[in-house]
């Protein structure tokens, strides 16, 4: 069965960074691409950024260009999502999802979410 | 970037009526959108990609149509389960989403 397993909860300062990660299981971790989504509270989905899980080459968000760093490690199937200076705008949930390598796809599969919260 | 603007924001309907949600797109889109269902707590689940294919394990109460900038998701009738957040997204190279139309017992 396919799964998207991601860190629990963090709670840091302003201008802090965080890391959030995304463990897979059930598949080809290297035929798909795991992407990040973020919402903040009553707020849409915003799409951040991919990582191909094959190549390791990496997608940004313009919005988040310079701040959003994605790193894949193939031998523990894992993607993460690094956020620097973090902002109390930046309090989210932040969801891994996946799609296929090489073709504009909908996200089949989800991560449960991780809860960022930035306060002082 | 491709603006999604979905609605109504809220739509007030009792269990077995018809749902119809609406996705506008402000550039076409081809058929590279999908719908979403959130409920409180839980990730998105696909219900919907290519515009009008269901995904694995949805009810074929759950239908879309559309091309282009205009997409459309019925539900055809109410399920006290489908009571939720409903989003679409455009899957180009920059992915986004709509602001969601929210589903709600009247």
């Amino acid at each position: 069965q396919v799964h998207l397993v991601q860190s629990g909860a963090e709670v840091k300062q302003p201008g802090a960074s965080v890391q959030v990660s995304c463990e897979a299981s059930g598949y080809i971790f290297s035929s798909y691409e795991i992407h990040w989504v973020r919402q903040a509270p009553g707020q849409r989905l915003e799409w951040m950024g991919w990582i191909n899980g094959g190549d390791g080459s990496t997608k940004i968000s313009q919005r988040f260009q310079g701040r959003v760093t994605i790193t894949r490690d193939t031998s523990a199937t894992t993607a993460y999502m690094q956020l620097n200076s973090l902002k109390s705008e930046d309090t989210a949930m932040y969801y891994c999802a996946r799609d296929p390598v090489a073709a504009y796809a909908a996200f089949d599969v989800w991560g449960q979410g991780t809860t960022v919260t930035v306060s002082s | 970037e491709i603006v999604l603007t979905q609605s109504p924001g809220t739509l007030s309907l009792s269990p077995g009526e018809r749902a119809t949600l609406s996705c506008r797109a402000s550039l076409s889109v081809s058929n590279d959108l999908a719908w979403y269902q959130q409920k409180p707590g839980q990730a998105p689940r696909l219900l919907i990609y290519g515009a009008s294919s269901r995904a694995t394990g949805i009810p074929d109460r759950f239908s879309g149509s559309g091309s282009g900038t205009d997409f459309t998701l019925t539900i055809s009738r109410l399920e006290p389960e489908d009571f939720a957040v409903y989003y679409c997204q455009q899957y180009g190279p920059s992915r986004t989403f709509g602001q969601g139309t929210k589903v709600e017992i009247k």
